[in-house]
Formats: structure tokens, C-alpha cells, sequence
């Protein structure tokens, strides 16, 4: 089944301890994307990537990370998390721009 | 910064009737149009794209691009209490994805 896998789907943490929230797709897509949603505000991307080993930043890259190893992989990872970053975000894959959105992780940071 | 607005609703519409969703976009050089659905507590799923001017259908949904005015919209004819649903509009500027804060549609039995 073609698909976006995203561990974990949820998670409560403090301040300060690293996290790395994965992302994993099976459809070969070159294109791949973080975006976090919160209310009033939207989907925003975080960062997003054309291809391995390419990433640029979306419009709300402070405080997160990303690499491109793989084209399968594209893991987003909060060094040092706060509160402000309590979201519910999506990793997202591409063919051409018709985006296919993994089911969710809901990040809570205390 | 580029910004795509929508009318957050809530839209509430009978069941069978049209229902009309709306959205603009500050960006003139925007190629790329798309309509995601996203039920609550769900991600969002692609349901319609348009890149030229003028209408688009897809079986009950019709998405209309009109890049003079800078607006794209998306009817729901026969509207069912299954499209109830928050309704994201996104556009694409280089290579960066812009969605809209949704408007939310609640169709009535």
C-alpha cells in the first residue's frame, strides 16, 4: 500500500530534550515536506526537500532540522524543543506537486 | 510573504445543494492551485488541482481558477453530510507549498 508513515503519532515532552519525529514513504517520490498546523494559523512548511541530500528552508524553519539521507526518509528533528513548538505536524511526499500527507504527530512540549 | 486567504466559515449547506468555497492568493506568479479535504482529527487528502484558467471537474467537484483576479474556487454540487469537512486551498510559489487557514463545510441532512 502506497503510503506516508509517521512515528510517533503522538508525544509529550520538555523543554530542552532532543526528539527526532520520522518520516517514511514508499512511493519513490522525490519531493518530500514538514509542515505543522495550529489553529488560526494553518498549514505552515517547515522545511522540505526536492531530492536526497537537498533540503531548503520553508517559512518557519527556526528551532527544527532536517536531512535528506535516503530517498525514503526525511526525519525532522527539534535539538532543543519549546513550548512554542506544541503542534500537530504532517510530513508530506510528492509526485510533481500533488502532495500525499502522512497521518499526523502531535507533539506536546512542557 | 505569501498569503493565501480563505473564509474560515463555518459554510453550512443542505443536503444536495452547492456548495461554493473561496480563495485568493497575494502571489501573481502562483502556477499551481490545489483543494485538500481534511476531516477532523485526519490529514489532509488532495481532491482537486488546476493550473490554467477556467474550470476544472471531477465528478460533484468543480474548481474554477481565474489568475487575473488572483482567485480559485471550489463547488460541491450535490453536497452529502460526507463532505463535512474543512477545506484547505494551497497554492505553490517556486518550489514552496502556501495552504490557507480552511474554511470549514457542514452539510446538513
Amino acid at each position: 500500500e502506497a503510503q506516508v508513515t509517521q512515528n510517533p503519532r503522538y508525544l509529550i515532552t520538555v523543554t530542552g530534550k532532543k526528539l527526532t519525529v520520522t518520516c517514511s514513504q514508499n512511493m519513490n517520490h522525490e519531493y518530500m515536506s514538514w509542515y505543522r498546523q495550529d489553529p488560526g494559523l494553518g498549514l505552515r512548511q517547515i522545511y522540505y526537500s526536492m531530492n536526497v541530500e537537498v533540503t531548503d528552508k520553508g517559512d518557519v524553519p527556526e528551532g527544527y532540522k532536517v536531512s535528506r539521507k535516503e530517498k525514503r526518509n526525511f526525519p525532522l528533528i527539534l535539538e532543543s524543543p519549546s513550548p512554542n513548538q506544541t503542534s500537530l505536524y504532517f510530513c508530506a511526499s510528492s509526485y510533481r506537486y500533488e502532495q500525499f500527507f502522512g497521518p499526523g504527530t502531535r507533539l506536546t512540549v512542557l | 510573504q505569501k498569503e493565501v486567504e480563505q473564509n474560515s466559515g463555518p459554510l453550512s449547506v443542505p443536503e444536495g445543494a452547492i456548495a461554493s468555497l473561496n480563495c485568493t492568493y497575494s502571489d501573481r506568479g502562483s502556477q499551481s492551485f490545489f483543494w485538500y479535504r481534511q476531516y477532523s482529527g485526519k490529514s489532509p487528502e488532495l481532491i482537486m488541482f488546476i493550473y490554467s484558467n477556467g474550470d476544472k471537474e471531477d465528478g460533484r467537484f468543480t474548481a474554477q481558477l481565474n489568475k487575473a483576479s488572483q482567485y480559485v474556487s471550489l463547488l460541491i454540487r450535490d453536497s452529502q453530510p460526507s463532505d463535512s469537512a474543512t477545506y484547505l486551498c494551497a497554492v505553490i510559489g517556486g518550489n514552496q507549498f502556501y495552504f490557507g487557514t480552511g474554511t470549514s463545510l457542514t452539510v446538513i441532512p
